[in-house]
């Protein structure tokens, strides 16, 4: 049970290139979601997913994609990279409840955009 | 627009003693409050979460506390640690119809627990 999966660790990219962060989750989890942190702003949602097919914007969606093409996978893409895009990003996972807001993260991908 | 907040950004204490987390809100359509423990270099992990139709959770050296009417949650630490030196996250979500669970976190606030 690797739990939550995120690769890369770190990236290194020029401005206007592309690229996508890898997240996957072994838990079953309906929900997945991205989030980023920046220094002095905590963790902002960027987007979330609430199962195969269906994906939602959070407080912070533009310059990003995400798709959701089965329950374990939640990539998300950055068309045309920005110096403000630069942060650190962590995926998270956990079961769609009424109850509990108990979500699994992982490790995170150190992104630095020059 | 800020809807969660932590106005301190750090907080230092000798070990054994009382740490005390603060963090505010102003959505009152938030029905759940967690706390999250971060070190560097890796995810945050869930430490202890309320409902809001509690006002105190306990588990082991931590408990949460809520006051609605003050839109304000604290954590308490007894005794602190070395090992407790980390980010603490405070989040908030709002379930609602939707049932999505979406996190809405402060800013952070570093503790240090000095030996």
């Amino acid at each position: 049970n690797a739990g939550v999966t995120q690769t890369p660790k770190f990236q290194v990219l020029k401005t206007g290139q592309s690229m996508t962060l890898q997240c996957a989750q072994d838990m079953n989890h309906e929900y997945m979601s991205w989030y980023r942190q920046d220094p002095g702003m905590g963790l902002r949602l960027i987007h979330y997913s609430v199962g195969a097919g269906i994906t939602d914007q959070g407080e912070v969606p533009n310059g990003y994609n995400v798709s959701r093409s089965t329950t374990e996978d939640f990539p998300l893409r950055l068309l045309s990279a920005a110096p403000s895009q630069t942060s650190v990003y962590f995926c998270a996972s956990s079961y769609l409840t009424g109850v509990s807001g108990e979500q699994y993260f992982g490790p995170g991908t150190r992104l630095t955009v020059t | 627009d800020q809807q969660v907040k932590q106005n301190s950004p750090s907080l230092s204490v000798q070990e054994g003693r009382i740490s005390i987390l603060n963090c505010d809100y102003t959505n009152s359509m938030f029905d759940y409050f967690l706390w999250y423990k971060k070190y560097p270099a890796e995810g945050p992990t869930f430490l202890i979460s309320i409902s809001s139709i509690k006002d105190k959770n306990e588990d082991g050296r931590f408990t949460v506390f809520l006051n609605k009417s003050a839109k304000h949650l604290s954590l308490h630490i007894v005794p602190s640690q070395p090992g407790d030196s980390a980010v603490y996250f405070c989040a908030a979500s709002s379930h609602g119809s939707s049932n999505t669970g979406k996190l809405i976190f402060g800013q952070g606030t570093t503790l240090q627990v000095k030996p």
